[in-house]
């Protein structure tokens, strides 16, 4: 699986949008862009994925790039309850894969 | 409609000691998944069972092994335990064929080594 790139950490005011980065140049053409994140004292949630195109839920948007190179998590209005720390993971998209996680970025939303 | 459970939420065993750690997946789910995640870091892939069988093995020692039973309930069994195995061991179910989106993690047993 490819490689990915996180900054450590991240603020951001409640409110606000929170634009969560993530590199991974080594993608290849067959691999999602996958983000989960875990908010302290629990396992890791599910949040979004893609291929190509970008892709917005009820809980986000994932812009990825027309190279595919880098993403952009996006929480439109963040709120106290998405401090956590948000992993951005490259894989190819069958369950017979196991994870891997980075260190992931930590979000702290300020009131 | 629960979703993965795990048990016991925390442990405090001695250096030498072994552990069985038990999860329950999340209903209609068919396939578990075994992570260890030390403080500050993000959960590595420990194995994954599927049909009773482990179908992938991460970078763990055998002092690790596991087990799924016909219920697709699993058990994590650490040996030897060492200083260097207190973690959070968190397991995820998932359906085989649905993809990587389709994980649900249960909230972890702490488990400490003194």
């Amino acid at each position: 699986d490819a490689k990915t790139t996180q900054p450590p950490s991240m603020d951001c005011a409640e409110g606000r949008a929170a634009n969560l980065p993530c590199n991974h140049s080594t993608i290849s053409g067959n691999e999602y862009v996958y983000w989960y994140r875990q908010i302290h004292s629990q396992g890791p949630q599910y949040i979004i994925h893609g291929l190509k195109n970008n892709e917005t839920n009820e809980m986000a948007s994932l812009i990825i790039t027309e190279d595919r190179k880098s993403s952009t998590l996006i929480l439109p209005h963040a709120t106290l309850r998405d401090t956590a720390v948000y992993y951005c993971i490259v894989a190819m998209d069958t369950g017979r894969r196991a994870l891997t996680f980075g260190s992931g970025t930590r979000l702290q939303v300020q009131p | 409609d629960a979703g993965v459970t795990q048990s016991p939420t925390h442990l405090i065993k001695t250096r030498g000691q072994q552990v069985t750690l038990r999860c329950s997946p999340k209903s209609g789910h068919d396939t578990v998944s075994w992570y260890q995640q030390a403080l500050g870091q993000g959960p590595q892939f420990i194995f994954q069972y599927y049909e009773e069988e482990e179908r992938q093995r991460g970078n763990f020692p055998d002092r690790f092994s596991g087990h799924q039973f016909p219920n697709y309930s699993s058990e994590l069994n650490v040996n030897a335990l060492l200083l260097g195995d207190s973690a959070l061991y968190l397991c995820a179910s998932s359906l085989l064929d649905r993809g990587n989106y389709g994980y649900t993690f249960g909230s972890g047993t702490r488990l400490t080594v003194v």
